[in-house]
């Protein structure tokens, strides 16, 4: 088992950069989540896959925001045109059923 | 929609007394309940869960919680800490069964162990 993985750990941006971040689930988790937490604050749900199928989408994850899991096993999530509220960590979790969720180290961004 | 209010921020106690988290939920259908532990830097830690059954569930970690329905809450507890325990907790709740599969999160308690 060797955990959930996401690339790049830190990343700094620009305002207005596109920027894209991966995370590698726990091999056959067929699901995928994404979260965004801010400081102080809790994660917030933003996404969840099942296999390659996007099944729930937060209101969060503005027109910006998108998320992909092509071949149902690694996913990208891909913010446009960066803002400094994106500011935050974005954590993933995989699970192989929905009240099982194991999340990985997260990516930090601080756009500019 | 679901809710939870963690009422502490931060909690300071002295290492080897006992703690509680205390942690309440909204819902207007059956949940299921967690808690986590986030040390600096890195991501989420699963504690230990409330699916059904037993309203005491014990956690990795010498944790454990017990569910109140009629009052809605979740508080997790543990008798003697360490300072090995300071870390950020988090009290979470999900739609149970086939419900929607996102973790609704409160805001976290600190805790921070004095030696």
């Amino acid at each position: 088992d060797t955990g959930v993985s996401q690339d790049p750990r830190h990343k700094i941006t620009k305002r207005g950069q596109n920027v894209t971040f991966r995370c590698d689930p726990i091999s056959e988790h067929n699901r995928l989540y994404w979260y965004r937490q801010t400081l102080g604050q809790g994660p917030e749900f933003l996404t969840y896959f099942q296999n390659e199928a996007q099944l729930e989408k937060s209101r969060l994850l503005s027109d910006r925001f998108s998320a992909e899991r092509p071949k149902g096993s690694f996913s990208t999530l891909e913010i446009q045109r960066t803002e400094q509220g994106d500011s935050a960590m974005y954590l993933c979790a995989s699970s192989p059923r929905k009240e099982t969720q194991y999340f990985g180290p997260g990516t930090r961004l601080l756009v500019l | 929609a679901q809710s939870v209010t963690q009422l502490d921020s931060q909690v300071p106690v002295f290492e080897e007394a006992p703690v509680e988290l205390r942690c309440n939920y909204s819902s207007s259908v059956s949940v299921y309940l967690f808690w986590y532990v986030q040390y600096p830097n890195q991501g989420l830690q699963l504690l230990l869960k409330y699916l059904s059954g037993s309203t005491l569930v014990k956690g990795i970690n010498g944790f454990e919680a017990e569910f109140n329905k009629s009052q809605t809450s979740f508080h997790l507890r543990k008798p003697s800490v360490h300072i090995s325990d300071t870390a950020e907790y988090f009290c979470a709740v999900m739609v149970g069964g086939g419900g929607a599969d996102g973790l609704t999160f409160g805001k976290g308690t600190h805790l921070i162990i004095q030696p």
